[in-house]
């Protein structure tokens, strides 16, 4: 089955520093990636998607992320943190395996912002 | 456009209550899906619908049941709540499936005890 891991539950960064959030899939076939920001007591809402084309990938809030098939990983960057990025955030790969039904969700990484 | 509503916001259940948490959207999306959020889980696929009158398991359904009646919402029902259900659910919407992206609600935090 399909599964996604992101190395560190939790990462701190200091502000004006990059951020990098990582992200790892198993399927030997390219899926449908996408990472997500989670504000407290908020919902999910979409910060960028790969499907297919350009591997580099740019999202909302200065955000991009870069698919690498030879790594199965889709890592999410920002080349300076802002105490606004302070949120939690999660990598999710669209299930090949479900004929792309279902939407596997990684366990999530929260991020801190240190002034 | 509203978006993804999820009625209530809070709510406390003593165990063997039931309960039922409303979602609607008016995106006009084909696909819906209910998700439970526990601490350092990330998401977890309860149920999950392709369209109305169209409803699947996903990973932890067990303890809950749906329905999807119209193409706008798709109510969780919990019977006989348990401890163990006490957690953050999401209802999301999506135009279709694969590369297109899912639109959150706010969600509902229920407590049983």
């Amino acid at each position: 089955a399909q599964s996604v891991t992101q190395l560190g539950s939790h990462v701190s960064v200091s502000e004006g520093a990059l951020v990098l959030l990582r992200c790892n899939y198993s399927s030997s076939v390219p899926p449908y990636l996408f990472w997500y920001v989670q504000y407290p007591n908020q919902g999910l809402q979409l910060l960028l998607k790969y499907t297919t084309g350009a591997t580099l990938v740019k999202g909302i809030n200065g955000f991009e992320a870069e698919f690498k098939k030879s790594e199965t990983s889709f890592h999410l960057t920002k080349p300076s943190a802002h105490m606004s990025d302070a949120a939690e955030y999660f990598c999710a790969v669209s299930d090949r395996g479900t004929s792309y039904d279902k939407v596997i969700f990684g366990p999530g990484t929260s991020l801190s912002v240190i002034p | 456009n509203a978006g993804v509503t999820q009625t209530p916001k809070f709510r406390i259940l003593k165990i063997g209550q039931s309960m039922t948490l409303q979602c609607t959207q008016d995106m006009n999306h084909n696909y819906m899906y209910w998700y439970r959020q526990d601490p350092g889980m990330g998401l977890k696929l309860i149920y999950y619908s392709v369209g109305a009158g169209i409803t699947d398991k996903g990973e932890v359904p067990n303890g809950y049941n749906v329905s999807r009646s119209t193409t706008e919402d798709f109510p969780l029902r919990l019977e006989l709540a348990a401890p163990s259900q006490t957690s953050v659910y999401f209802c999301a919407s999506s135009y279709s499936k694969g590369l297109y992206e899912q639109y959150f609600g706010p969600g509902t935090r229920l407590t049983v005890t």
